[in-house]
Order: C-alpha cells, then structure tokens, then sequence
C-alpha cells in the first residue's frame, strides 16, 4: 500500500510567486494535516482537515491556505512568497479525525525562494 | 500560550548507556503527547505515544512518563544503539476536546557513538 505522497518534491520560486503543493494520503485516511518544517527545527503546524473541513490552523499568515478535495487529497497554496517562506514542507495522514493518533508523513516539498 | 520546550538540543552518548530527553508544555489541556523520530533526509515516524490519563509506557528499549501536575514528559531510550542516531521531537495536542493542532518542540539531535 503506497504512503503519503507529495509532489513536488523540490521547487525553486521567486520572491511574490505562488506555489501550490499537493498531498495524497494513505488509503483510508481520511485526514490530512500540513507542516513546515524549518532546517534545525520542529515541524511547526500550519492546517489540518477532517472531512473536507478545516478543522485546525497554525499560527500563519493568510497567505497560507489550503482545502482537501472529495478523494481526501489536499493542497497547500502561499502566495506572495517570502524569503522566509523557504522550508520543508511536510504532509501527514491520519485516521483519526483530531491530531490525537500516528501521523503518517509524506517526504515533503522543499520549497526554495529566491 | 501554545509551547512546547524540548531539551537538551544535542544528545551524545556511549552505546549501551541510556539517553533522556525532557519536554515540557504550556496548555494544561494537552492530552497526547508523541514522539518522533527523523533521521537524515527521512520523514518523522511515530516511535511511542502516551495519552494523559497514563503516567507511563514502555515500549522495548523505549519508554514515555508523563507528570501532569509538572507538565512535562521525557522520552527514555536504554541500551542505546548506533541506528538510534536521529534528531527526535516531542509533541504535544493543543485544544483539548476535538483536539486540532499538535505543536512539536524543537528537536533533540542524538548521536550514538559506538
């Protein structure tokens, strides 16, 4: 059974783009959560999604923003990207509908902006 | 606020001793806390996890306290070996109830030297 997936897996941007990053999930899972990931630190919690909905956001800008799609599959949108923006980009799976159960990390997205 | 402290930063021990790692968090509402492993270049995966109406779990070589009171929790790893040489990080679930969000700490970089 194939894991998270993320695509893609290296992008480099320019400052004031936007980018889109794109998650599938484990089979069956049913939620999906997003985090970025600084070199040297924690992965800082950005959203999560239960069902479609938005059930949990991290402490971001609105230029973050992100939905999931009828099949589970979710994206994650910044726009007006900053030098600060660049980072791993991490996605999780999970069954349970909170936070409270193994999340299942994709790779990640490694977004650089110059 | 929502903080997770996580401590020491870099961990070097001989195989064979044990290594500690202490965390601690803010929101008394917390009521999971996991801990993940990422080696170089990898995905987090989930090592062990303790929910709060348990003080303690062991898992092999591998255990998790948890005091409440103190709002801390520490991560045991006895009879070190040179594969657990990773960064790992605490977690802990902000919110309570439908819980939403895991805020992770900072990372502990462990190195086993054999």
């Amino acid at each position: 059974d194939a894991g998270v997936t993320q695509s893609p897996t290296h992008l480099i941007k320019t400052r004031g783009q936007h980018v889109t990053l794109r998650c599938s999930p484990i089979s069956g899972h049913k939620s999906v959560s997003w985090y970025q990931q600084v070199l040297g630190q924690g992965p800082q919690f950005i959203f999560q999604y239960y069902e479609k909905e938005e059930r949990g956001r991290g402490n971001f800008p609105d230029r973050f923003s992100a939905r999931q799609f009828p099949n589970y599959s979710s994206e994650l949108n910044v726009n007006a990207l900053l030098l600060g923006d660049s980072a791993l980009y991490l996605c999780a799976s999970s069954l349970a509908q909170g936070v409270t159960g193994e999340l299942f990390f994709g790779e990640g997205s490694r977004l650089t902006v110059l | 606020g929502e903080n997770v402290e996580q401590h020491p930063s870099t961990l070097s021990v001989q195989e064979g001793d044990s290594a500690v790692i202490k965390c601690t968090y803010s929101d008394s509402a917390s009521n999971y806390f996991p801990w993940y492993k990422q080696e170089l270049g990898k995905r987090p995966q989930l090592i062990i996890d303790i929910r709060s109406n348990v003080g303690e779990k062991k898992d092999q070589r591998i255990a998790v306290t948890l005091n409440k009171t103190a709002k801390h929790f520490s991560l045991h790893i006895t009879e070190t070996q040179p594969e657990d040489s990773a960064v790992y990080f605490c977690a802990a679930s902000i919110g309570g109830g439908a819980t939403n969000k895991l805020i992770f700490g900072t990372g502990t970089l462990l190195a086993v030297q054999p």
